[in-house]
């Protein structure tokens, strides 16, 4: 079975600051899917980026970006020019590609806070 | 036009009693999930249906039972609600088998609540 983990339970950055969050995950799959998902106060789960296993260029999404390292099972994201509104909980989440087992496995959830 | 809508967003019961969840996806999606979240936020899939077949169940007690009338319809009874069963529940949908980007899409989530 897949596990993610995130081993940072809460950060803190300063705003306009960058902050990196780790994410590591351990498959036995070649073929898969990494995200990360944000969960403001309001408890809505909102996609910030996503990764296909078998591209090696690294997603970007605006302010948004990742550092994924497939050899060593390591799915960062980074922040950049932080705003208030990035505050929220962050879940790494792995998706396998194989029929049957499609289901997202989160990781535990790193708080973000942002520090005006 | 919510993509994933739930109903109720809150529920407050007695323990022993019955309820039901429903989630609703106007996306086209094939697959249509379950998830909880408990007290200190993690995520958990109970179930998943790809085109009204259960694909997934993850060793949820038996007093849970999905039913998906069609693709687009989840829902989720809970009979003899316990203390334990308070939580957040999360209804996703997802294209099906290797199309689309492979993310799920969430719905607001319900918050049941067992006194």
């Amino acid at each position: 079975a897949q596990t993610v983990t995130q081993s940072q339970p809460e950060m803190s950055v300063q705003e306009a600051e960058t902050v990196t969050l780790s994410c590591t995950y351990d498959t036995s799959e070649s073929d898969y899917y990494l995200f990360w998902y944000k969960q403001p106060p309001s408890r809505q789960m909102i996609l910030v980026i996503r990764q296909e296993a078998y591209k090696q260029q690294n997603a970007t999404e605006n302010r948004f970006s990742v550092n994924f390292q497939k050899a060593a099972k390591s799915f960062s994201l980074k922040i950049s020019d932080s705003q208030l509104g990035d505050a929220a909980m962050y879940f790494c989440a792995y998706r396998s590609a194989d029929f049957g087992n499609e289901k997202l496995t989160f990781g535990t959830g790193t708080r973000l806070t942002i520090i005006p | 036009d919510t993509a994933v809508s739930q109903t109720p967003k809150y529920l407050v019961t007695q323990m022993g009693n019955d309820k039901s969840i429903k989630c609703e996806q106007n996306l086209g999606h094939d697959t249509m999930y379950w998830y909880k979240q408990d007290s200190k936020k993690f995520l958990k899939i109970m179930f998943s249906y790809n085109n009204k077949e259960l694909i997934i169940n993850e060793t949820v007690p038996n007093r849970f039972s999905p039913k998906s009338p069609d693709k687009a319809h989840l829902n989720l009874h809970i009979n003899s609600l316990e203390l334990g069963d308070s939580a957040v529940y999360f209804c996703a949908s997802s294209q099906g088998y290797r199309t689309g980007s492979g993310e799920l899409f969430f719905g607001e989530g319900s918050r049941l609540t067992v006194l």
